[in-house]
């Protein structure tokens, strides 16, 4: 069964709004969580880093205060996409480690995210 | 930086073909390697990785072998199967973090 899961797997919301998505980790404990992001037909971008208790580290290019990250604890990492617009419409992915070099990555279903 | 490039898409096969993907990579030190494959309208599962050189990875009748020489990450398939159609992504994690680099995928479509 899964060890990463994400909620809601699909959502559509209107511009404007902001949209929250869930990362939980089932059967151990992330000290680092990633989020990605998947343009159509194209790879998957990572967006951030994001390590409990502490700030997310973002990639060059991403907003941060378009896309809030919190990993607020060991088991939960939560993107929220503020101020949504068409354009953030995407598939986004996060992925989570126990926290040591060549430990196991467990990616989560992925949630379709249609701003209309 | 650390980075994937493998073979651009569609790839198109007959049932029973064999298949081989291209991938090569970058990395300073010591990446491991991955195959992810994502099929229509799921998430991204683990196809096989391979974490130091000559290792070989294996799943599903799919194979990649760590080719440090080469830079190479080359997955392949003695007989592809309908099911089998999906993206498949190289990747690469350097050995300081969990990092994950996934080139640009290329996607497989298998005809009976």
């Amino acid at each position: 069964g899964a060890v990463v899961s994400q909620h809601p797997s699909r959502v559509i919301c209107k511009s404007g709004t902001s949209v929250k998505i869930e990362c939980r980790s089932l059967d151990f404990q992330a000290t680092t969580m990633f989020w990605y992001r998947q343009f159509p037909k194209k790879s998957l971008m990572l967006m951030a880093t994001s390590n409990e208790g502490s700030k997310a580290t973002y990639e060059q290019g991403v907003e941060k205060d378009k896309f809030l990250i919190n990993h607020a604890s060991l088991t939960l990492s939560t993107l929220t996409v503020t101020s949504a617009h068409p354009e953030d419409s995407s598939f986004y992915i996060c992925s989570a480690s126990a926290g040591f070099s060549g430990n196991t990555i467990y990616f989560g279903e992925g949630s379709w995210l249609t701003v209309v | 930086g650390n980075s994937v490039t493998q073979m651009e898409g569609p790839v198109t096969l007959s049932e029973e073909a064999f298949l081989t993907i291209n991938c090569t990579y970058t990395a300073t030190g010591y990446p491991s390697l991955f195959w992810y494959v994502q099929y229509p309208g799921e998430g991204l599962q683990l196809l096989l990785k391979a974490t130091k050189a000559d290792d070989k990875g294996s799943n599903k009748g799919f194979e990649a072998t760590y080719r440090k020489e080469t830079t190479s990450f080359h997955l392949e398939k003695g007989s592809v199967q309908v099911s089998d159609s999906a993206v498949y992504f190289c990747a690469l994690s350097g050995n300081r973090d969990d990092k994950i680099i996934f080139g640009k995928g290329t996607r497989l479509h298998i005809l009976p």
